[in-house]
């Protein structure tokens, strides 16, 4: 079946550090990817999503492009501030037919000042 | 409304209980989905909902488990005899529309009604 592997957490970082959070996927067909961001007490939010190979996802200086020949679809950041400070899901939906996100287990972050 | 509505947001109860959690949807969004998210873990699909069709019921983990839908408005996630395993946050989503629709999978969620089975 279709699944979601992300790089465990928690990461800490510094402000202004760079930010990879890795992200690989098991799906067949031709599956969209999505990166969720969920802060302290709030519900998730999309991130940033790509829909085809090589597409690229970006929003609020984050980026992931989605490799189809490694399968992957990291998150990166190239400078990040304290309020980065969340948990960041990484999903994907088959197409064609799935009807639902498939998620991975999450990644937390903490950004010091 | 202006956001998905999840209520309560904290439940503790004992084992065997039953438990109703509900979820409002953004008004106009025709799919509803049900993930359960256990601590430590990701989220795991429990039930889907889109407009008048049959439900995809192919995530509830047991027949302790159901959800209702009044049409595109709320929607019961009720456990019935709970046990601590059941133990995590649950979370509601809606969707402009179900998949193939231009609004598809961009999910937008309530905050979750966190579970505690003692």
């Amino acid at each position: 079946g279709d699944s979601v592997t992300q790089m465990e957490g928690p990461v800490t970082l510094s402000e202004e550090a760079f930010l990879t959070i890795n992200c690989t996927y098991t799906a067949t067909g031709y599956p969209s990817l999505f990166w969720y961001v969920q802060y302290p007490g709030e519900g998730l939010q999309l991130l940033l999503k790509a829909t085809k190979a090589d597409d690229k996802g970006s929003n609020k200086g984050f980026e992931a492009t989605y490799r189809k020949e490694t399968t992957s679809f990291h998150l990166e950041k190239g400078s990040v501030q304290v309020s980065d400070s969340a948990v960041y899901f990484c999903a994907l939906i088959r197409l064609p037919g799935g009807r639902q996100l498939t998620f991975g287990s999450g990644t937390q972050l903490t950004v010091l000042p | 409304g202006a956001g998905v509505s999840q209520s309560p947001s904290n439940k503790v109860t004992e084992k065997g209980k039953d438990v109703e959690l509900r979820c409002d949807p953004i008004s106009g969004h025709t799919a509803l989905y049900w993930y359960r998210q256990r601590l430590g873990q990701g989220l795991e699909f429990l039930i889907y909902f889109q407009g008048n069709s049959a439900p995809d019921k192919s995530g509830l983990p047991s027949d302790r488990f159901s959800a209702e839908r009044t049409g595109e408005s709320v929607s019961t996630l009720t456990i019935q005899r709970t046990q601590q395993e059941d133990s995590a946050v649950y979370l509601c989503a809606s969707s402009l529309d179900g998949a193939g629709g231009r609004g598809a999978n961009v999910l937008t969620f309530g905050a979750g009604s966190r579970l505690t089975v003692l």
